[in-house]
């Protein structure tokens, strides 16, 4: 019954690695979002896809790179992890301008 | 971008006393949304209120747009709605979808 659902919840990694979070909405929407929320619970958008097309791109360094196979699913691949890149990553879905409604989640810690 | 600022930063209030919340943003939007992120992460969606009033049980929302503004209502506050509560608005620019921009938020702690 999960409307918006990530994976994994916690990830923990050592720096250099390479990261994926996977996220499923079973809502029926068109777009989809990836947030992140920094120590101070400062959210910011990073990517939005509509219909799997890239309709947002924040300036994120490309060492991130989402990825939507269909449109109830929307991933996010990240390589060469950072110390500055621990946070928390929300997926988010809506109809075009209308409710968002996020996931439970992922908090990323980078060692 | 539009700048979004919520006040106050912090608030405490016993069980059962009322409370208002305020977003102002700097330039004209298209919506606003409020949502409650719980001590447990968690980001539930409140309202969608690009104007006017709505209500929600003990919760209610009004946004003023052609002043910039959105309140927050919070009656008989319960210690369940302890969290931060975000304020958020998107501008559109023609057809193009517009993002969220989101205030940096107002810390409530309701004690028993």
């Amino acid at each position: 019954d999960t409307a918006v659902s990530q994976t994994p919840k916690y990830l923990v990694t050592q720096m250099g690695n390479d990261k994926s979070i996977k996220c499923e909405q079973n809502l029926g929407h068109d777009t989809m979002y990836w947030y992140k929320q920094d120590s101070k619970k400062f959210l910011k958008i990073m990517f939005s896809y509509n219909n799997k097309e890239l309709i947002i791109n924040e300036t994120v360094p490309n060492r991130f790179s989402p990825k939507s196979p269909d449109k109830a699913h929307l991933n996010l691949h990240i390589n060469s992890l950072e110390l500055g890149d621990s946070a928390v990553y929300f997926c988010a879905s809506s109809q075009v301008s209308s409710k968002q409604f996020f996931g439970p989640g992922t908090r990323l810690t980078v060692l | 971008g539009i700048q979004v600022e919520q006040s106050p930063p912090d608030l405490i209030l016993q069980e059962g006393a009322n409370s208002t919340l305020r977003c102002n943003f700097s330039d004209s939007v298209n919506n606003l949304q409020w949502f409650h992120q719980n001590p447990w992460g968690q980001l539930i969606n409140l309202f969608y209120i690009p104007s006017g009033t709505k209500q929600n049980g003990r919760l209610s929302a009004t946004t003023v747009a052609t002043e910039r503004y959105s309140l927050l209502y919070i009656s008989s506050s319960q210690t369940t709605d302890s969290g931060v509560y975000f304020c958020a608005v998107e501008r559109r620019r023609g057809s193009t979808l517009g993002r969220l921009y989101f205030g940096r938020g107002t810390q409530l702690t309701v004690w028993p």
